[in-house]
């Protein structure tokens, strides 16, 4: 069954580095997202993109935050300059074409985030 | 802005037990919901999708109902077995894309 995948699983970083996430969408599936969470706290949205574009981005996804989508299979978020917060679970999940009402969205495994 | 409430936070039941987890919302805008199982520090799983012109979902022992005049949504497992211990998400998507998740309620099923 097509899944959405991550890579890394776990990523460790020093305070003020770049990290990129990456992630590789179900195949015909055309809107692509990324959520994060942090330890012990509620899921939350960072962005949404479509068509080459963000179409719906949350006030955390801030000038530090960007996303990409370098080819046809990968999409990834780039933090410029981590902070002590950024440490997270970081999710990408995407959804195939069609009405939102109809279509649910798969979700990857994760990306462990942590910032010392 | 929509805010999404799970209660209990956690709960802990006799393998067999039938499970009653709730899910509150503000915004009866919705466009539909989605329930998740979240093992521990692993990635979301997509159980049940309601739309927003459905009563429930089932899925073999899961059942979801959607009541957008009062705000709620539940989900039943019957049977519960071990193996249904986990955190349950439910989240739900209005006017956008974008989900937005409860909580969580913490499930344990005691063998």
């Amino acid at each position: 069954e097509p899944e959405v995948t991550q890579t890394p699983s776990h990523q460790v970083t020093q305070m003020g580095q770049e990290v990129i996430l990456r992630c590789v969408p179900i195949s015909n599936h055309l809107y692509f997202y990324w959520y994060r969470q942090i330890l012990g706290q509620k899921v939350e949205f960072l962005v949404s993109f479509y068509n080459n574009e963000i179409s719906e981005k949350s006030e955390i996804f801030d000038d530090q935050f960007s996303v990409e989508r370098p080819d046809g299979s990968n999409f990834t978020l780039k933090i410029r300059s981590t902070k002590l917060e950024d440490s997270a679970m970081y999710f990408c999940a995407s959804r195939p074409w069609g009405a939102s009402s109809y279509n649910e969205q798969f979700f990857g495994p994760g990306t462990r985030l942590t910032v010392l | 802005k929509q805010e999404v409430t799970q209660i209990p936070a956690a709960l802990s039941v006799p393998e067999g037990e039938n499970l009653v987890l709730n899910c509150s919302f503000t915004d009866s805008a919705i466009y539909n919901l989605q329930w998740f199982r979240q093992d521990p520090g692993k990635g979301l799983t997509s159980l049940l999708l309601i739309q927003s012109s459905q009563r429930e979902q089932t899925s073999g022992r899961l059942n979801a109902s959607l009541d957008k005049s009062s705000g709620r949504s539940t989900l039943y497992i019957a049977a519960s077995q071990p193996g249904d211990s986990a955190t349950y998400l439910c989240a739900f998507q209005t006017a956008g894309n974008k989900l937005t998740f409860g909580g969580g309620t913490r499930v344990l099923v005691k063998p």
